[in-house]
């Protein structure tokens, strides 16, 4: 398997666009986590799916973030209208349940966002 | 409630000698504890995964932890530390009856010198 896949790996943008973030989990995997890591604040999880359906958003930060996963091998998160706080590289992971023994979390290599 | 603390933001350490990164926990409950590694602008790794089976656990790249209930630390040690190891250790916390949420560490960034 590929692992989790990401992209862009990279985006720069001004403030007030729309950024979007992609993400392919591992295949098999029913869990999908969203994380934001920054200097100041370390890795902060933002949302989560269990079989595309989102199960806890209780830290995405503002209504300017929302995350789809419309199937099991695709999900996107889209910040509208992004401000230069938002600037973070921001990780997706996958695991292929959530017992003792599939709870391992799967990173993708993250994607660095810039907002200028 | 879970909590993590990783008792040391740096350590730096000598090619060769032994590396110690230290880690306390705190769960109401039975815990899966995780080692994960960061290398620069590289995605996170799984170095080890304790789930109540043997305390001391053993993950890749010669590394190894060890589960102590009484002083609910989850220490990540290697006998020789090897250049390629230099990067960014997070443990992990996620109690079983206390929600889904895994809670992370701060991070120990770890140099080695050569």
């Amino acid at each position: 398997d590929a692992g989790v896949i990401q992209s862009p790996r990279h985006e720069v943008t001004e403030m007030g666009q729309e950024v979007t973030l992609r993400c392919k989990p591992i295949s098999g995997h029913d869990y999908l986590f969203w994380y934001r890591q920054t200097m100041m604040r370390g890795l902060e999880l933002l949302i989560y799916f269990n079989n595309n359906v989102p199960i806890d958003d209780s830290g995405m930060p503002e209504d300017r973030f929302s995350a789809k996963m419309p199937n099991a091998s695709f999900s996107t998160l889209k910040i509208q209208p992004s401000e230069p706080r938002d600037s973070a590289v921001y990780f997706c992971a996958s695991s292929p349940g959530f017992g003792a023994s599939t709870d391992t979390q799967y990173f993708g290599p993250g994607t660095r966002l810039t907002v200028l | 409630a879970q909590s993590v603390t990783q008792l040391d933001s740096h350590v730096s350490v000598s090619e060769g000698t032994p590396v110690l990164l230290r880690c306390n926990y705190s769960s109401s409950y039975s815990p899966s504890l995780f080692w994960y590694v960061q290398h620069p602008n590289k995605g996170l790794q799984l170095l080890l995964k304790y789930t109540s089976a043997a305390t001391l656990v053993k993950g890749i790249n010669g590394f190894e932890a060890e589960f102590k209930k009484s002083e609910t630390s989850f220490h990540l040690t290697k006998p020789s530390a090897h250049m390629s190891d230099a990067a960014e250790y997070f443990c992990v916390v996620r109690s079983h009856n206390y929600g889904q949420n895994f809670v992370f560490g701060p991070g120990t960034r770890l140099s080695v010198l050569p």
